[in-house]
């Protein structure tokens, strides 16, 4: 079994703010890492897939890191909205299998 | 193109009784999975499948079976319930996994199994 730790859990932003958070994983054996954004009632939808040491990738106002070497990667939050209230999951790839982190559960008040 | 179907939605079973999940993908996705999501745990990985004909443990495999005799069928299996699989359990599909990202496509997941063992 793999560790992949996720912070904070939790985060509660004033609409407008910025933000970010930490996946951490093992430095070893690495093949890919995901992001997925998971809304309440529905099921993940992913974000972003990273496999290279200093990828960075961009989707709108939502952007994410990679450090394959130190193993973590960073999700930003440009201008938080309502509308990116959401818990957001990491996935470790090693072989065929992901491992999630328990997520960051962000809520952004209007 | 209806993506990743999981049935049933709800489902509520008594100590000892059995019952199959389904999930079908119509997506030609040769990776399958099933986890489980419990609060503060996020998702486990119970078992999963590399391609028609395969399956493996994944990292909570005890209690639970699986087939895949067909490319876009999984089922999970409960043989006799206990109250510590009460869970949410997504099933999961993917093109391909590897270290290049041209070989690496996202996992795509269905709307959840809500199962209660009382």
């Amino acid at each position: 079994i793999l560790n992949v730790e996720q912070s904070p859990q939790s985060l509660h932003v004033q609409e407008g703010d910025s933000t970010n958070f930490t996946c951490s994983f093992p430095s070893s054996n690495f093949y890919a890492l995901h992001w997925y954004r998971w809304e309440t009632a529905k099921s993940p939808e992913a974000l972003f897939v990273m496999t290279l040491n200093g990828d960075e990738k961009k989707k709108g106002r939502i952007s994410a890191t990679l450090n394959t070497k130190e193993g973590y990667s960073y999700l930003y939050i440009k201008g938080s909205q309502p509308e990116d209230s959401a818990t957001y999951l990491c996935a470790f790839i090693n072989f065929n299998k992901f491992y999630f982190g328990s997520g960051t559960k962000l809520n952004v008040k209007p | 193109n209806a993506g990743v179907t999981q049935t049933p939605k709800f489902r509520v079973l008594k100590t000892g009784q059995s019952m199959t999940l389904l999930c079908a993908q119509d997506m030609n996705h040769e990776y399958m999975y099933w986890y489980r999501q419990d609060p503060g745990m996020g998702l486990r990985l119970i078992h999963y499948s590399v391609g028609e004909g395969t399956t493996a443990k994944g990292e909570v495999p005890d209690g639970y079976n699986v087939s895949r005799l067909k490319k876009q069928n999984f089922l999970l299996g409960l043989e006799s319930a206990a109250p510590s699989q009460t869970s949410v359990y997504f099933c999961a599909s993917s093109y391909t996994v590897g270290r290049e990202e041209s070989y690496n496509s996202p996992l795509h997941f269905g709307n959840g199994t809500r199962l209660t063992v009382t």
